[in-house]
């Protein structure tokens, strides 16, 4: 099983639209967790850290749910922009051992 | 402010060649983390620094990878002798190590790697 599995998409959605994608790890130990934006053939940005209360930032909401081990990341009313891929980021920390492990990432295309 | 800078941006080389990747970290970032992504096996963590030293190569696919940090300013991913799996984006990364969990890696541009 991955340490982060994401549905592949692509998500297609019209112009306005409200999509949510969810993010599931495996590690309970995991401590901090991100969402990360990749455009097409560019590197990976931070989109959003995701906070145990849940937080927003503008037209998108992350939230998480350690007792099920999964994230969640909400676009209300999708731009043309919007559309790339979005990674789940999971991180353990320890003393110091592996860092961020990525999903797969989702696709989504926002159609005019 | 300059990001991290990588190059080659792209590469094109024959089986069996070495290939060198280079990386300048963002001034002031005290980790280095080097990765690797294909459509296949998605963003893979091949190596990381902390400090200059190596703190896990555990994803390192095998001998045939080394990496180097010889100062804060400067790394190296080398692949000897390379091999047409090995084409796939490199990616160099880099923060600021902290003692949060609250943490921003930042990406270079990668290098497209194509072994012919």
């Amino acid at each position: 099983r991955k340490e982060v599995e994401q549905d592949p998409g692509p998500f297609n959605v019209p112009e306005g639209a409200t999509v949510a994608f969810n993010c599931t790890y495996s590690n309970s130990a995991s401590q901090s967790f991100f969402w990360y934006r990749q455009d097409c053939r560019k590197e990976p940005k931070l989109l959003m850290s995701v906070y145990s209360s849940g937080n927003e930032d503008g037209r998108f909401t992350a939230q998480l749910n350690r007792a099920s081990q999964y994230i969640s990341l909400l676009i209300r009313d999708s731009k043309l922009s919007d559309s790339a891929t979005y990674l789940c980021v999971v991180n353990k920390v320890d003393t110091g051992r592996r860092a961020l492990t990525f999903g797969s990432g989702t696709r989504l295309q926002v159609q005019p | 402010d300059a990001g991290v800078i990588q190059s080659p941006r792209h590469e094109v080389t024959e089986m069996g060649q070495e290939v060198t990747l280079r990386c300048k970290p963002i001034s002031g970032h005290n980790s280095l983390f080097w990765y690797r992504q294909t459509m296949m096996r998605g963003l893979e963590l091949l190596i990381y620094f902390n400090n200059n030293v190596p703190i896990d190569d555990s994803g390192m696919p095998e001998d045939r990878f080394s990496a180097k940090m010889p100062n804060a300013s400067f790394s190296t991913l080398k692949i000897q002798p390379s091999e047409p799996r090995d084409s796939a984006v490199y990616f160099c990364a880099s923060k600021i190590r902290t003692s949060g969990n609250q943490e921003t890696q930042y990406f270079g541009p990668g290098t497209r790697l194509l072994v012919l």
